[in-house]
């Protein structure tokens, strides 16, 4: 079964800080994706990867940036955490393009 | 610009009053319409991918189908295990990006 991780469950953050999201897939996947999701909103992707040290913007990338340095990992950096960005944010893996996405457990970011 | 509605926003169930859950979709080059499900606090599970018009995907008491506008997901004599919130995404050929629909959460009652 495809695994993907994300470092944390919850996490607490005050405004301005930076902010390090990581997400870990275990099945040699090609893609990386990161989203986030509010109610009413769905989800929105902010930035994917199709290989390492490649990234491409997704629809919402304000505020964000991330790192593909090695195939299995794909990190989310918020350079300076603001109020709007409270939210659950989701990473997923896939093996090719029109493959299914496989998503991890989430990790629900506050900030104050 | 695409868009994927569903609805209805929420349905409510009585265990084994089966149903159906709309995804309609205006993309430019459909590349694939995938339907997922999400419990409360974790992520998106995988369920059916659809590539074409006329095509079905069956899996328990899920019953997934297609068409060049709309795509639904039929539920057959549900029960409460199958309480969730059922999101649709589409896929364009022209990009690797999936766009979501808000989702239908379904509540199931014994």
């Amino acid at each position: 079964d495809v695994k993907v991780t994300q470092s944390s469950r919850y996490l607490v953050k005050r405004t301005g800080e930076k902010v390090f999201l990581e997400c870990v897939q275990d099945m040699d996947h090609e893609n990386m994706f990161w989203y986030r999701q509010d109610p009413g909103l769905g989800l929105r992707l902010i930035y994917f990867s199709y290989d390492v040290k490649m990234k491409e913007k997704g629809d919402i990338p304000e505020g964000y940036s991330v790192s593909r340095e090695k195939k299995e990992r794909f990190s989310l950096i918020l350079e300076s955490a603001s109020t709007n960005q409270t939210s659950m944010y989701l990473c997923a893996s896939s093996l090719a393009d029109e493959s299914e996405q496989y998503f991890g457990p989430g990790t629900r970011l506050t900030v104050t | 610009e695409d868009q994927v509605t569903q609805s209805p926003e929420a349905l409510r169930l009585q265990e084994g009053e089966s149903s159906s859950l709309n995804c309609s979709y205006t993309v430019s080059g459909l590349r694939g319409l995938f339907w997922y499900r999400q419990d409360p606090g974790k992520g998106p599970e995988f369920l059916f991918t659809l590539y074409s018009a006329g095509e079905e995907k069956e899996k328990e008491r899920l019953k997934a189908t297609l068409t060049k506008k709309e795509s639904f997901l039929h539920i057959t004599a549900p029960k409460p295990e199958d309480s969730a919130t059922y999101l649709c995404a589409v896929l364009r050929w022209s990009d690797y990006k999936l766009s979501f629909g808000a989702g239908t959460t379904v509540t199931v009652r014994a």
